[in-house]
């Protein structure tokens, strides 16, 4: 049972339209991350953070914001959707100072931005 | 520039063979090595995890070499099944739970 959860799983949307991508734990994780899924399969991470309040940019560069209010939700915004964002996102979490389960991921939203 | 090179990027292997898939890192500070199966519309899930002080660490019919000294490690699928097909990652980061670089993915397809 996934413990990780996205919200919506498809989207499509206009460009230049405004979208928050959802994602919460029940897990107590203290660490979250966004990550960016192309079609060749490669993830990206964009963003992750390792507590409330904590935000730090990945190693692709992404016009996406994210925040951090609650321990269990890590929302991902796009001020105005363009179609190089169509992607697949997917989220995880990860407990603090680290077990031997690694991350948890959601299944993911499929944006699409026509 | 790439910190964990995987390969092949796809891989079609017969029911009842062996489907090999190798990384190669280059940060001398990664000791944790995990490998995550992604099914076509879910999320990567964790298959197994190794850790330097041991060179190889099997679960069912999945097994993890590790070589330390050549920084590779590689996955090795016996007696692979139908179900097996997927996409296969693996990863390195600074202790687990940390932050996961990840190789390029490998999509294995097991013919009946």
């Amino acid at each position: 049972e996934a413990d990780i959860y996205q919200t919506p799983r498809y989207l499509v949307i206009g460009t230049g339209k405004k979208i928050t991508l959802e994602c919460s734990q029940t897990m107590g994780h203290d660490k979250m991350y966004w990550y960016q899924q192309d079609p060749g399969m490669e993830l990206h991470l964009i963003h992750y953070s390792y507590g409330v309040n904590s935000t730090e940019k990945g190693d692709l560069s992404s016009e996406s914001t994210v925040s951090r209010i609650r321990t269990e939700h890590f929302p991902l915004t796009l001020e105005s959707a363009r179609p190089s964002h169509t992607s697949q996102y997917l989220c995880a979490s990860s407990e603090y100072p680290g077990t031997a389960y690694g991350y948890t991921f959601g299944s993911g939203t499929r944006l699409t931005v026509v | 520039q790439q910190q964990v090179k995987q390969s092949p990027q796809s891989l079609i292997v017969q029911k009842g063979g062996i489907s090999i898939i190798n990384c190669a890192y280059e940060n001398t500070a990664f000791d944790y090595f995990p490998w995550y199966q992604q099914f076509p519309g879910k999320g990567p899930a964790l298959l197994i995890a190794i850790r330097p002080d041991v060179s190889e660490k099997k679960e069912g019919r999945f097994t993890i070499s590790f070589n330390k000294s050549a920084k590779q490690f590689s996955l090795h699928i016996m007696d692979s099944q139908p179900g097996d097909s997927a996409t296969y990652f693996c990863a390195a980061s600074k202790a687990a739970g940390n932050k996961l670089t990840f190789g390029g993915g490998t999509r294995v397809l097991v013919k009946p």
